[in-house]
């Protein structure tokens, strides 16, 4: 019954390769997220959307591109990874854009090397 | 500009102590604020909102509109109470979360 599931929860890969992180939500809401925590613990939004539809984006890489297929689902892709995205991304999900309590997945810790 | 500010990036405390966070923001209007706890190795979690104002774990906080202040207090801290705390607010009708820099808590027992 988990409410917001990433895949991977490790990943680990070498510069320049392509990889995407998964997330789904099962707890019917609009709005999803995507953050990234470096390792000060700084944690910053990258995008958001709602209903499938872009509503943030951050300044963030063009290498990064979110896809939402369909309001349970919010994928990041990034493409030429580079060892300063080493980070764990963590998804999340708020019901709404006005009802903003945000509940988080577990976290995916990606390391390039 | 919008910011929010926690000022002690890593506070020790004894077990039983009472503990602080102090959180400040500079937001136009009336922001709502929450605190969000990650504990180690783990999810982060709404602790607080201030719409609420409830305790939760025996921690609560006030929102304070003259000095823009939403600090976090628990008077007696337990071990379990180590992780690492965050204040967030945003404006009213703003999806947009606004995440301070955190503050580690450690309680020493």
């Amino acid at each position: 019954d988990t409410a917001v599931s990433q895949t991977p929860k490790y990943l680990v890969t070498q510069m320049g390769n392509d990889k995407s992180i998964k997330c789904e939500q099962n707890l019917g809401h609009d709005t999803m997220y995507w953050y990234k925590q470096d390792s000060k613990k700084f944690l910053k939004i990258m995008f958001s959307y709602n209903n499938k539809e872009l509503i943030i984006n951050e300044t963030v890489p063009n290498r990064f591109s979110p896809k939402s297929p369909d309001k349970a689902h919010l994928n990041l892709h990034i493409n030429s990874l580079e060892l300063g995205d080493s980070a764990v991304y963590f998804c999340a999900s708020s019901p709404d854009r006005v009802r903003n309590e945000q509940y988080f997945g577990p976290g995916t810790r990606l390391t390039v090397t | 500009a919008q910011r929010v500010t926690q000022p002690e990036k890593l506070l020790s405390v004894f077990k039983g102590a009472p503990v602080e966070l102090k959180c400040n923001y500079s937001y136009s209007g009336s922001p709502e604020l929450f605190w969000y706890v990650q504990y180690s190795r783990q999810r982060l979690q709404l602790l607080l909102r201030h719409i609420s104002r409830e305790s939760i774990k025996g921690f609560t906080a006030d929102l304070n509109k003259g000095e823009t202040s939403f600090h976090l207090k628990k008077p007696f801290a337990q071990e379990e109470d180590s992780a690492m705390y965050y204040c967030a607010p945003r404006r009213y009708g703003n999806n947009r979360l606004a995440f301070g820099k955190g503050n580690q808590v450690v309680v020493i027992p």
